[in-house]
C-alpha cells in the first residue's frame, strides 16, 4: 500500500538555526498538509497546500513557517529560526480528490531544538 | 468553538469491547474519523464516517455516529495486546475545505 514517508525520522538543531522537514506524499495525491505534535498535547493543523499554493494555515504558521512544492514528489516545511517551543513531532499527510478521502499520515519527525 | 472532546485514558481487560468516545461541537462537520498512534509511530486512520450515517462496522470496529448529540464512538471487540495505542477521534468541517481537527486522544491500556 502506497505510503507518506518522512525524513529525517529525528532532527535536533539549536536554537535560531533554519530546519526543512521533508515529506513524499502518495504518488497521485493532491492535498498537502503538515500537522504537529508537542509531546503529550494535541495533534495541531499548521498549514494545507493544494495546486501550489496554501489553501489553509492556522495561527501557529506565522511568518518563521513556509511551504514548498519544490518538485513532482517532495513537499517541505521549513522553519527559518527555530524557537525552543518548537519542538515537536511534525506529520505531513496527504489525501486525494474526492472530499470524503482520507488525510493518510506519514510516521512523522521528531525535531528537537536546543 | 475549535474543540473536539475525548477522555484521556481507558484501561480494558484483554477479550472485552473497548468504547472510546468523542464529542465534537460543529454541526456542519461532514466526516469523522478514527486514527490510531502506536508509541513512536505516525497516525494510522483505523475508519471513518460520513455524518449522514448512524453506524459503521469493519471487522472488530464498530462506528457509531449520535449526530443529534454530536457524539462519536468506536467500539473495539475483543480486545488484544495489539490495540494498546492513542485513539484520536479528527472532524472534517465543511467550512473548511481542508483541514481537519484532532481530539486530545484516548490512551487505550490493556491488562491481562
Amino acid at each position: 500500500e502506497p505510503e507518506v514517508t518522512q525524513t529525517p525520522s529525528h532532527q535536533v538543531t539549536q536554537m535560531g538555526q533554519e530546519v526543512i522537514l521533508r515529506c513524499v506524499p502518495i504518488s497521485n495525491h493532491l492535498y498537502f498538509y503538515w500537522y504537529r505534535q508537542i509531546l503529550g498535547q494535541k495533534v495541531e493543523f499548521l498549514v494545507s497546500f493544494y495546486n501550489n499554493e496554501i489553501s489553509e494555515k492556522s495561527e501557529i504558521f506565522d511568518d518563521q513557517f513556509s511551504v514548498e512544492r519544490p518538485d513532482g514528489s517532495n513537499f517541505t516545511l521549513k522553519i527559518r529560526s527555530t524557537k525552543l517551543e518548537d519542538s515537536a513531532m511534525y506529520f505531513c499527510a496527504s489525501r486525494g480528490t474526492g472530499n470524503n478521502s482520507p488525510l493518510h499520515f506519514g510516521n512523522g519527525t521528531r525535531l528537537t531544538v536546543t | 468553538g475549535e474543540d473536539v472532546e475525548q477522555s484521556l485514558f481507558l484501561s480494558v481487560r484483554e477479550g472485552d469491547s473497548s468504547v472510546i468516545n468523542c464529542t465534537y461541537t460543529d454541526s456542519s462537520s461532514t466526516y469523522l474519523y478514527w486514527y490510531k498512534q502506536e508509541p513512536g509511530a505516525g497516525l494510522q486512520l483505523l475508519t471513518y464516517i460520513f455524518s449522514n450515517m448512524d453506524m459503521k462496522q469493519d471487522q472488530r470496529l464498530t462506528v457509531l455516529l449520535n449526530k443529534k448529540d454530536k457524539h462519536l464512538s468506536l467500539r473495539i471487540a475483543d480486545t488484544q495486546t495489539g490495540d494498546s495505542a492513542i485513539y484520536f477521534c479528527a472532524e472534517k468541517r465543511d467550512s473548511s475545505a481542508s483541514k481537519i481537527i484532532f481530539g486530545s486522544g484516548t490512551r487505550l491500556s490493556i491488562r491481562p
